[in-house]
């Protein structure tokens, strides 16, 4: 079974901090994406790589960075956390150009307070 | 640009009665469209995708989704539901631009009663 794993599944941190979040895969997938989930919101995507040192903004980068030094891991980056960033941060990876079908972690829930 | 529409914040039904959790969808092109569930204190799972041909796609846990081109619906259905089946349940489109990516709708609370 494909595994993606996220460093902690709950996270508390100050405004102004720097903020690291891990997320690791173990197939081998190509492709990996960080999204922010928000009631009401759905999954709105932050960045995804596509091959390692690769990356592409999402729908909603702003505040955020990545890093993608191997190919099974992808950071997500809050350079100065801020209270509206307090969310739950979903990794998901997927295999290929063409691949369909995502797996993801199971989450981050961050609060900056 | 691609985008799904999930009309419902809530769904609430009996066990034992058939469910629907509905899902429109705006395209440029073929659409590709999935289901995905996120049960409690869990990340999301691939339930099923439409890529093409037949209009009643089957996936796990005994789901069903019928694509209606002339609606642009991709409704999720289940015969008879089960309390188990209670969770966020999520349609989403892929992104023409990019083969990988995907736009997820605002999700839909499905609540199963005994």
């Amino acid at each position: 079974d494909v595994k993606v794993t996220q460093s902690s599944r709950y996270l508390v941190k100050r405004t102004g901090e720097k903020v690291f979040l891990e997320c690791v895969q173990d197939m081998d997938h190509e492709n990996m994406f960080w999204y922010r989930q928000d009631p009401g919101l759905g999954l709105r995507l932050i960045y995804f790589s596509y091959d390692v040192k690769m990356k592409e903004k999402g729908d909603i980068p702003e505040g955020y960075s990545v890093s993608r030094e191997k190919k099974e891991r992808f950071s997500l980056i809050l350079e100065s956390a801020s209270t509206n960033q307090t969310s739950m941060y979903l990794c998901a990876s997927s295999r290929g150009q063409l691949s369909y079908e995502q797996y993801f972690g199971p989450g981050t829930r961050l609060t900056v307070t | 640009a691609q985008s799904v529409a999930q009309p419902e914040d809530q769904v609430n039904v009996a066990e034992g009665n058939p469910l629907t959790v509905k899902c429109t969808y705006s395209v440029s092109g073929n659409p590709y469209l999935f289901w995905y569930v996120q049960y409690p204190n869990r990340g999301l799972q691939f339930l099923l995708k439409y890529i093409t041909g037949d209009n009643l796609v089957k996936g796990s846990y005994g789901f069903e989704a019928e694509f209606n081109k002339s609606q642009t619906s991709f409704h999720l259905k289940k015969p008879s539901a089960l309390v188990s089946d209670s969770a966020l349940y999520f349609c989403a489109v892929r992104e023409s631009s990019s083969a990988s990516k995907i736009i997820f709708g605002s999700g839909t609370r499905l609540s199963i009663r005994p």
